[in-house]
């Protein structure tokens, strides 16, 4: 299974775009690149997936270049309820290996 | 109208006791996980079941053991527990819609005194 690196934890202020960039160098041709955000106390919750280029969803968008060894969350306009833990996973259907995330602090 | 239930929230137990967590799942999905989350906040898979078939069985303790009566329900029960197991557990399923969309339980934390 591909292995992800993302930074440990960003800082923002409420009202900025936020990228998170997850780098997947090992990424295999049948993964799929899928972000979860998980709150204290609760259960992860997924936000976003692609293959290739960019996904919008009314959450995030997702870019992934032509090479996928890369994906860059995009955030726009955060709140403070975005703050969060925030975790790019690389991998084919239904088996999920999650790293350490990006602890994302919004301030206002 | 929960999607995924875990029952119980919280547990507080004596080391060696056995103890069971339940999980449902009401979205008539076909896969169903156990993850623990440590203190560390690292969240790593346990077990997953397709149909109540095992299919994903990490390197975990054999006091470990789940069961799945039928594909809506995916138990964890725990034998002689141990400190090490205090976590928190969440039980998941897999959508049918997009390709990796797990949707979690609430989670129950388990303190082993």
């Amino acid at each position: 299974l591909a292995k992800t690196t993302q930074p440990i934890s960003m800082d923002s202020y409420e009202g900025q775009e936020v990228n998170i960039t997850c780098s997947h160098n090992n990424i295999a041709t049948n993964d799929y690149i899928t972000w979860y955000q998980q709150f204290p106390s609760q259960g992860p919750r997924f936000i976003i997936q692609g293959y290739k280029t960019k996904v919008t969803n009314e959450v995030a968008s997702l870019f992934i270049p032509a090479d996928r060894k890369s994906s860059t969350l995009s955030l726009p306009r955060v709140s403070l309820s975005d703050t969060a833990v925030y975790y790019c996973l690389v991998g084919p259907r239904g088996n999920l290996i999650f790293g350490k995330g990006t602890k994302l602090s919004v301030k206002p | 109208d929960t999607a995924v239930s875990q029952t119980p929230k919280y547990l507080v137990t004596q080391m060696g006791n056995d103890k069971s967590i339940k999980c449902e799942q009401n979205l008539g999905h076909d896969t169903m996980y156990w993850y623990k989350q440590d203190s560390k906040k690292f969240l790593k898979i346990m077990f997953s079941y397709n149909n109540k078939e095992l299919i994903i069985n990490e390197t975990v303790p054999n006091r470990f053991s789940p069961k799945s009566p039928d594909k809506a329900h995916l138990n964890l029960h725990i034998n002689s527990l141990e400190l090490g197991d205090s976590a928190v557990y969440f039980c998941a399923s897999l959508g049918t819609g997009n390709y990796n969309e797990q949707f979690f339980g609430p989670g129950t934390r388990l303190t082993v005194l």
